[in-house]
């Protein structure tokens, strides 16, 4: 069982280009939320889904983009990629009442 | 709106010695709590929750936890520390009610577990 799996493990952008960071989870969990992981900042909610086709904003959304087609995979894209966006971006996945399960995490440098 | 506040950036103990990470929320109704751990370069790793019933609740590799409902805390902790605990550590909550919203996390409290 994978679980959550996230794709690229490290990837280094360029400023202003583009890329999306991939999600997916075998678990057919309905609940799935992209956050970013700053030194001293913790965990920051960028975006989340309850559902195919459902998405919502969370405390830090400017420069992302989300979609969710299907219950597997919830797709994050960097539109034009600043150095703000340095990070690493975590995916996770619930059900209604259970705990999220964390991808293992994309590395982004952006330069 | 949800929030976690983890009060300590850091917190070293020795190696045989409780230990306490604090935790303390605020949410809209009752909250659902939770505790996760991070091994460095590694994701977040699930040790225990919080829904209803008994107040101490018991989760992974020795970790209990503490809800206190009228503090508004769910503190973590461990009766004998281990070196391999080093670690950071997060707590988390969302509103029982509100099954659609994501998890709100702190900012993380590091343990340093000295030998």
């Amino acid at each position: 069982n994978a679980g959550v799996t996230q794709t690229p493990k490290f990837q280094v952008l360029k400023t202003g280009q583009s890329m999306t960071l991939q999600c997916a989870q075998d678990m057919n969990h309905e609940y799935m939320s992209w956050y970013r992981q700053d030194p001293g900042m913790g965990l920051r909610l960028i975006h989340y889904s309850v559902g195919a086709g459902i998405t919502d904003q969370g405390e830090v959304p400017n420069g992302y983009n989300v979609s969710r087609s299907t219950t597997e995979d919830f797709p994050l894209r960097l539109l034009s990629a600043a150095p703000s966006q340095t990070s690493v971006y975590f995916c996770a996945s619930r059900d209604m009442n259970t705990e999220a399960f964390f991808g293992q995490g994309t590395r982004l440098t952006v330069v | 709106a949800q929030s976690v506040a983890q009060p300590e950036d850091q917190v070293n103990v020795a190696e045989g010695n409780p230990l306490t990470v604090k935790c303390t929320y605020s949410v809209s109704g009752n909250p659902y709590l939770f505790w996760y751990v991070q091994y460095p370069n590694r994701g977040l790793q699930f040790l225990l929750k919080y829904i209803t019933g008994d107040n101490l609740v018991k989760g992974s590799y020795g970790f209990e936890a503490e809800f206190n409902k009228s503090q508004t805390s769910f503190h973590l902790k461990k009766p004998s520390a281990l070196v391999s605990d080093s670690a950071l550590y997060f707590c988390a909550v969302r509103a029982l009610n509100q099954a659609g919203t994501a998890l709100i996390f702190g900012k993380g409290t590091t343990l340093s577990v000295s030998s």
